[in-house]
């Protein structure tokens, strides 16, 4: 049974880097799409960006070049940092395997989420 | 982006009802269209996969049509563990977008 688990500070300062972890177990990192999304207070989703298996990137172009993604296959764990953030990055982050095999797209699983606020 | 929208934006449906929700694009994805269920303090839930394919062990109350620019999500007879809130996601195109949501409350 596959598990993500996210962590990382819950608090972070106005122009500081986000970053958050995502540490993925009971399977294997290979053939997924490793995406971090996020769900702003008002309910709103946002995909962020993924990271495949092979190290190839893609984000949200609206976050501005913002984000870096990165994956540690020996350590199982995929990382995502957001420079220079503001309050409008308040939000709960996920991390989600996406599948994407046709016919098979979808994020078939989700870490529990966390809480990141940013305020000085 | 493709652009998704929702209706309703909410409901108010009794134990047993018939639901359904639709979600629409600003522009073709195909089939590639999914529906998650969630729930306060959880993480979405994948309910249909590539506009109609039920993710396993979801209950076959649960069912998704559609393709092009307009989806439903169904569910024939609502449950208590229903209320929730749906979204749509189309995985067609990056960004990958979501619907705003429907959020499904007990009468």
């Amino acid at each position: 049974q596959v598990q993500l688990q996210e962590s990382g500070p819950g608090l972070v300062k106005p122009s500081e880097t986000l970053s958050l972890s995502c540490t993925i177990s009971g399977g294997s990192i290979s053939t997924y799409y490793w995406t971090w999304i996020r769900q702003f207070p008002g309910k709103g989703l946002e995909w962020i960006g993924y990271i495949y298996y092979t190290g190839n990137t893609k984000h949200n172009p609206s976050l501005n070049d913002r984000v870096t993604i990165s994956l540690d296959t020996s350590n199982n764990h995929f990382s995502l940092k957001l420079s220079s953030v503001t309050a409008a990055d308040t939000a709960v982050y996920y991390c989600a395997r996406r599948v994407a095999v046709r016919p098979v797209y979808s994020f078939d699983i989700w870490g529990q989420g966390t809480m990141v606020t940013v305020s000085s | 982006a493709i652009q998704l929208t929702q209706s309703p934006s909410s409901l108010s449906a009794s134990v047993g009802d018939r639901v359904t929700i639709t979600c629409r694009s600003s522009q073709g994805v195909k089939n590639d269209l999914g529906w998650y269920q969630q729930k306060p303090g959880k993480a979405p839930k994948l309910l249909i996969y590539t506009t109609s394919f039920l993710q396993s062990g979801v209950p076959s109350r649960f069912s998704g049509s559609g393709s092009g620019t307009y989806f439903t999500l169904t569910i024939s007879s609502l449950q208590p563990e229903d209320f929730a809130t749906y979204y749509c996601l189309q995985d067609y195109d990056y960004p990958l977008t979501f619907g705003p949501g429907t959020k499904v409350e007990i009468k």
